[in-house]
């Protein structure tokens, strides 16, 4: 069975970065796009951020360009999100997921990331 | 981007009856070259990450009960819960997927039991 399981979050200052990572098993994680999407205390789903299957292309929502990095690692089955300069309105579950067929089939569980002072 | 819009935010429906969500996008997620919609309904349950319930606006997923259903072409689409039950609480949401990203989402829809 598909399993991802995402780790890394916690309690960071305004400012400050946190490395987000998601570890997958039970599938061809190299043959994936995968992603993250977030969704803030009590409200809605956002799409954060894409990645191919060899990490050669990604995609970001505007509001974490150039402060978010999204990278994989297919030897180790692993996703990494390094979140730099984060904000009190990043604060959120942060999920990773599989992307088959033009929509997301596997989620992880997600984990919490705060932003505050 | 594309906008999603849901409605209605939420609604109560007795156990057995039907619910309706609506979506629209801003633009058209219909591929003419193929003729699939790039929308996708999720199903999220409290404390649980979301999960596919309809791919290409109208296709279930495997092991979907099938008193769910969705239609709609272009920019308006509807997911149906045809006998509402218990276990299906929940907020909803649809997500297109067309072109490229950002992939957004709806608001979401709460269902609950009247």
């Amino acid at each position: 069975e598909v399993q991802l399981v995402e780790s890394g979050g916690g309690l960071v200052h305004p400012g400050g970065s946190l490395r987000l990572s998601c570890a997958a098993s039970g599938l061809t994680f190299s043959g994936y796009w995968m992603n993250w999407v977030r969704q803030a205390p009590g409200k809605g789903l956002e799409w954060v951020a894409t990645i191919s299957s060899d990490g050669s292309q990604k995609y970001y929502v505007d509001s974490v360009k150039g402060r978010f990095t999204f990278s994989r690692d297919n030897t180790k089955n692993s996703l990494y999100l390094q979140m730099n300069s984060l904000r009190a309105e990043d604060t959120a579950v942060y999920y990773c997921a599989r992307e088959t067929r033009r929509r997301l089939d596997w989620w992880g569980q997600g984990t919490l990331v705060t932003v505050s002072s | 981007d594309i906008v999603m819009t849901q409605s209605p935010d939420s609604l109560a429906v007795s156990l057995g009856e039907r619910a309706t969500i609506n979506c629209k996008s801003s633009q058209s997620v219909l591929d003419n070259s193929n003729n699939k919609n790039y929308l996708i309904w999720y199903q999220q349950k409290p404390g649980q990450p979301p999960k596919v319930l309809i791919s290409w606006a109208s296709s279930r997923e495997s092991g979907v009960p099938d008193r769910f259903s969705g239609s709609g072409s272009g920019t308006d689409f509807t997911l149906t819960i045809s006998s509402l039950q218990a276990e299906d609480v929940a907020v909803y949401y649809c997500q297109q997927y067309y072109g490229s990203p950002p992939w957004t989402f709806g608001q979401g829809t709460k269902v609950e039991i009247k």
